[in-house]
């Protein structure tokens, strides 16, 4: 497969049990955040997104939250299945464009 | 799969020349973006495309263009490439131009500059 990154934050978790994947981001303006997940040799596919006047969004198998305070995304995903496995990357919007984290490859464990 | 068409799938070239990367949308969307993602910069936002007109431009380098067409393709223009130039290039569209419009991406041209 191909490799999105070097040094990608790594999160190795068991089939069947619940993910979180952190994201920090910098800007106090942004407004807007999505959550994508990029399967190797794919592109980017769109998982959920949230709006800066919302705490919470669920989706089917994965709830993003939102802290302004500490500026803090997160995604969950329940009952971890091996097809999650891929990166997952949060992106804000800023300045009229969209900027996309480092990632977080999640590793399935079986 | 996103709609999104991408060709070539693979491209290798040497220092120095010019490629052109295409990107059919989805029917009916109207925006194209293009974005290129390399291991250490990650993926980036280069430019936004609206119904033929240029909506947004990101980190894009002057050597490199694009363009979209009346039948809403686009195509990538890169010049004087240079090593570092190598990474994926990733097309995504969407309907509208708005940044909350859901953007659909295809899948990718690996760019190889020798």
């Amino acid at each position: 497969g191909e490799s999105v990154g070097l040094h990608l934050p790594t999160l190795s978790v068991q089939e069947g049990d619940n993910s979180i994947i952190n994201c920090a981001y910098s800007n106090s303006a942004s407004d807007y955040f999505i959550w994508y997940k990029q399967e190797s040799g794919k592109g980017p596919q769109f998982i959920i997104d949230i709006r800066s006047n919302m705490d919470k969004r669920q989706g089917q198998r994965v709830t993003v939250l939102l802290n302004k305070t500490v500026k803090h995304l997160s995604l969950q995903i329940a009952a971890t299945q091996p097809g999650d496995s891929a990166v997952y990357f949060c992106a804000e919007r800023r300045d009229d464009k969209i900027i996309f984290g480092k990632g977080t490859r999640l590793h399935i464990l079986p | 799969d996103s709609g999104v068409t991408q060709t070539p799938k693979h491209l290798i070239t040497a220092t120095g020349q010019r490629v052109t990367l295409r990107c059919s949308p989805r029917s009916g969307d109207l925006s194209v973006y293009w974005y290129q993602q390399s291991l250490d910069q990650g993926l980036q936002f280069l430019i936004q495309y609206y119904n033929g007109e240029e909506r947004a431009k990101g980190n894009i380098l002057e050597r490199f263009s694009a363009q979209q067409f009346p039948d809403l393709h686009s195509e990538l223009n890169l010049s004087s490439l240079e090593l570092g130039d190598s990474a994926l290039y990733f097309c995504a569209s969407s309907v509208g131009g708005g940044l909350s419009d859901t953007q659909y991406f295809g899948p990718g041209t690996r760019l190889t500059v020798l």
